[in-house]
This record gives structure tokens, sequence and C-alpha cells, in this order.
């Protein structure tokens, strides 16, 4: 089965380093999309792309996240400084746009993150 | 705006049926997907709904009024292993965003 593949699966940080979060999309998909889960606020959107333009990331804090694609097969996530609160399960997702109408997305297994 | 809401949690008996609600009030639509997410792990895709009426997929069916914003999953003869939550998700058409709701924790009793 083909599958979204995110690294690291669980990452421990002290505040104030550089957090580098990938995902490999499925072969074939053209958007993908950065997902913050908590307890307290469920999925949160932080940035998605199609065909490796970013459409929208007015979701992230950008003075310290950053999200690239700097090919089709790979998507990165930065946090710089990263900071207590930053602590959260990071999901990648992956799917096809407007032509497939009903194609769902596709989660990574997630990037466990705590900040110390 | 965007708005999705559905119930925090539900409990239901092993064997029994149970109806998960989901309203949503969103910018554009291009379909309804129901998720299913175990406990520490990623959400899994059950089913897709883009025009009004019933979709049967085995034991989970999920339905769609667009003219009301509203959805329902539907789930029959309740196991153990469907204690999970259940995330509703409208894609928007225009920018083909998909918007979360907060989910519903179900929690199957024996």
């Amino acid at each position: 089965d083909a599958r979204v593949t995110q690294t690291p699966r669980h990452k421990v940080t002290e505040m104030g380093q550089e957090v580098t979060m990938r995902c490999q999309p499925i072969l074939g998909h053209n958007t993908v999309f950065w997902y913050r889960q908590t307890m307290m606020q469920g999925l949160e959107l932080l940035a998605y792309f199609r065909n490796r333009a970013p459409l929208d990331d007015s979701g992230m804090p950008k003075d310290r996240f950053s999200a690239e694609m700097p090919d089709a097969t790979l998507a990165t996530l930065k946090i710089q400084p990263s900071e207590p609160r930053d602590s959260a399960v990071y999901f990648c997702a992956s799917g096809l746009s407007q032509d497939r109408a009903n194609s769902p997305l596709h989660f990574g297994n997630g990037t466990r993150l705590t900040v110390t | 705006g965007q708005n999705i809401d559905q119930p925090t949690e539900m409990t239901a008996t092993e064997g029994a049926i149970v109806q998960i609600n989901c309203t949503y009030q969103t910018s554009g639509f291009n379909g309804l997907f129901w998720y299913q997410q175990h406990a520490g792990e990623a959400p899994t895709f059950l089913s897709y709904n883009v025009l009004d009426g019933l979709e049967e997929k085995g034991r989970f069916s999920s339905f769609l009024s667009r003219s009301k914003g509203y959805s329902y999953l539907l789930l029959k003869e309740l196991q153990m292993k469907d204690s999970a939550s259940y995330l509703c998700a409208v894609r928007d058409s225009y920018g083909q965003n998909f918007v979360f709701g907060p989910g519903t924790r179900l929690s199957v009793l024996p």
C-alpha cells in the first residue's frame, strides 16, 4: 500500500533549538498539507501546497515556522526557535486536487514533538 | 469563515447503533469526509459524500444534506475496536482546503 512517510516519529528537544520535520507524500499526489494536533485544539491547519506551490500558510506562526517543498517527493516543516507551546503531534497528509473531487487526504503517522 | 461542529464525546454499547452528527458552515463546499482516529494513531479515511443522501459502506454509512449544512456518520453493530475519535472534514471548493471538525470521541462499552 502506498503511504505518506513522516520522519522523525518522535522528537524531544530543548527550547530554542531548531526542529525539522520531513514528509514524503504518496507518489502522484499533488497536494500536501501540514496539520498540528493537540488535545485542546484538534487538527489545526498550518500550511498546504498544490503542485509544490504554497497555497495557504495563514495558520502558521510566520516568525518561527516555515514550510517548503524542495521537490515533489519531499515536504519540510521547520520551527526555529522552538518553544514549549509547540509541543504537539504534527501530521503531514497528501491527496489529489480538484479534478479528483472524491480523493481523500492520506495521513502520515505523525511526528510527536516535545519541547522542554 | 469556516466552522464545523461535532459533539465532543459519545458512549454506546457493543452491538448497538450510534449516529455521530456534524454541522458545517464553510466558504465553499466540494465534499464532506469522515475519518477515524484511534488514540496515538493517524486519521484514516472512512467515507465521502458530495451529493445529498446516504452512502453505505459495510457497517458504516454517511449521510449529507447540503441545504442544511449537516452530515452524520452511522455505525452499526458496534464493536469494541470502534472506540476512537471520528472527525468530520469539509473540502472547500475555492482553495480545495480540508477543514476538520474537533472530532467526536466514541467509547464502546461491553
